[in-house]
């Protein structure tokens, strides 16, 4: 069974980096095709799609977060990352790792973790 | 605003069957496979529907998911109440290319 867990700073500063990874367990990260994939949740329950990962590096972002959000992967640790700058109050949420099927034309997301909520305030 | 829209909440009563209605345009929904999401309080969102109308292991026959033209809808029989819970759907849009998710419906069962 693959699960997913995120781990991270749960209150960040305005203009400061949010930084979070996801550990995978019960999976290789390099196995299968799959998009390790970053989602976040509004206080007001929204759901917006921050981007993914595959295991060579290769990015695929949000267009509108873009500018602002990096991420990485590390096959030895079988982690992902994510790194967010500038934050502001709008960037208060829960943010969810997720792995998506290999099918690019698809939103099968079919593993989640239990999400993490990062609170921005000084 | 969500790209995709769905009513903010539905309800029915237990053994009832309800429908959630989500709308798009050509740019996603009418273009793109649909897949359907259920996130019971305090949890995670869980895959429930893929591919417009498959169900992944374990989901049982009472949800079903079909597409037409840029709207699609998921099918509940059989209510129960811990079906309670918050539905949203999500696809591909191709302009720009990014993976959309609905406002999400809250289901009540009465």
């Amino acid at each position: 069974q693959v699960q997913l867990q995120e781990s991270g700073p749960g209150l960040v500063k305005p203009s400061q980096t949010l930084s979070l990874s996801c550990t995978v367990s019960g999976d290789s990260i390099t196995s299968g095709g799959y998009y390790w994939s970053w989602i976040r949740q509004y206080p007001g329950k929204g759901l917006e799609w921050i981007g993914y990962i595959y295991y060579t590096g290769s990015t695929y972002y949000n267009p509108s977060l873009k500018s602002r959000i990096a991420m990485s992967v590390d096959t030895s640790r079988n982690q992902f990352s994510l790194k967010m700058s500038s934050v502001t109050v709008a960037d208060t949420a829960v943010y969810y790792c997720a792995r998506k099927s290999p099918a690019a034309y698809t939103v099968n997301i079919d593993y989640w973790g239990q999400g993490i909520l990062v609170t921005v305030s000084s | 605003q969500s790209v995709l829209t769905q009513p903010p909440s539905v309800s029915a009563a237990p053994g009832q069957k309800v429908t959630i209605s989500c709308s798009g345009g050509d740019s996603n929904i009418g273009n793109n496979y649909v897949s359907w999401y259920q996130q019971l309080p305090g949890t995670a969102p869980k895959l429930l529907i893929y591919d417009n109308n498959k169900r992944p292991s374990g989901i049982p026959d009472r949800f079903s998911g079909s597409r037409s033209g840029t709207s699609a809808t998921l099918g509940i029989t059989e209510l129960q109440t811990g079906d309670e819970a918050d539905y949203y759907c999500a696809t591909w849009d191709n302009s720009p290319r990014l993976i959309v998710f609905g406002g999400g419906t809250k289901l009540t069962v009465l």
